[in-house]
């Protein structure tokens, strides 16, 4: 069964802190992993991963994809209150998302 | 670019009655439309994707009688939840993609969310 799972489930941390969120997945068929940000309603899209290694950046944001070991992990670095939102992960081809990430920033 | 639309974005209705949501793809062609549902605190679950011109693909356990996909054309898809009961309550959301096949159609752009809640 495809299943994609994110930990941890929530993290609260401070401003300033750097934090990095997982995502392991296990699916037959592999197209590219998705990593979105959903405040209070839709995801809106971060990065979209195809190759095991090659970091995508944006901003204070980063993420790597490793197909070996099945897993991704999403960089935010200098953490703000605007990054406090949930964030899922997802796979294609199959449209597969996480459990999600609460991170929650204080002030 | 790129922007979702969903209508309405808020619904109350009485139980038995049907409810016809609206999602649409505001400065692009979406061949490809996927309807989601979630409940609070829970990660998206999908429960259809529906290719423009061709009958939608449903998810395992959702009933396709109950909720009545259309996507009429390029930049409209439609979500009727027939016979709606209180355990149809939940945030409903749209999202659309690009294309027909390879990896342009794996970006999907959200609409903003539907919430019913159903008396």
């Amino acid at each position: 069964e495809d299943k994609v799972v994110q930990s941890p489930l929530s993290l609260v941390v401070h401003e300033g802190d750097t934090v990095t969120l997982n995502c392991s997945y296990e699916v037959t068929n592999f197209r590219s992993l998705l990593w979105y940000k959903q405040e209070k309603k839709a995801p809106t899209f971060l990065f979209m991963l195809t190759s095991s290694g090659i970091e995508k950046k944006s901003g204070r944001l980063s993420s790597i994809l490793d197909k070996k070991e099945l897993f991704s992990i999403l960089n935010i670095t200098a953490t703000q209150t605007g990054d406090s939102a949930i964030y899922l992960c997802a796979l294609t081809y199959k449209y597969i998302f996480g459990t999600g990430t609460r991170l929650k920033v204080l002030a | 670019g790129a922007v979702v639309s969903q209508h309405p974005s808020r619904v109350i209705c009485k139980s038995g009655t049907s409810v016809k949501i609206e999602c649409r793809s505001l400065d692009f062609q979406a061949t490809t439309m996927f309807w989601y549902r979630q409940f609070p605190k829970q990660s998206l679950m999908l429960m259809a994707t529906s290719n423009e011109g061709s009958k939608a693909t449903y998810e395992q356990g959702v009933e396709k009688d109950k909720f009545l996909i259309n996507h009429a054309s390029l930049t409209l898809s439609t979500l009727t939840v027939t016979s709606a009961h209180p355990e149809d309550s939940s945030f409903y959301i749209c999202s659309a993609a690009f294309g027909r096949g390879g990896l342009s159609t794996d970006t999907q752009y959200f609409g903003p969310g539907t919430r019913l809640t159903v008396l």
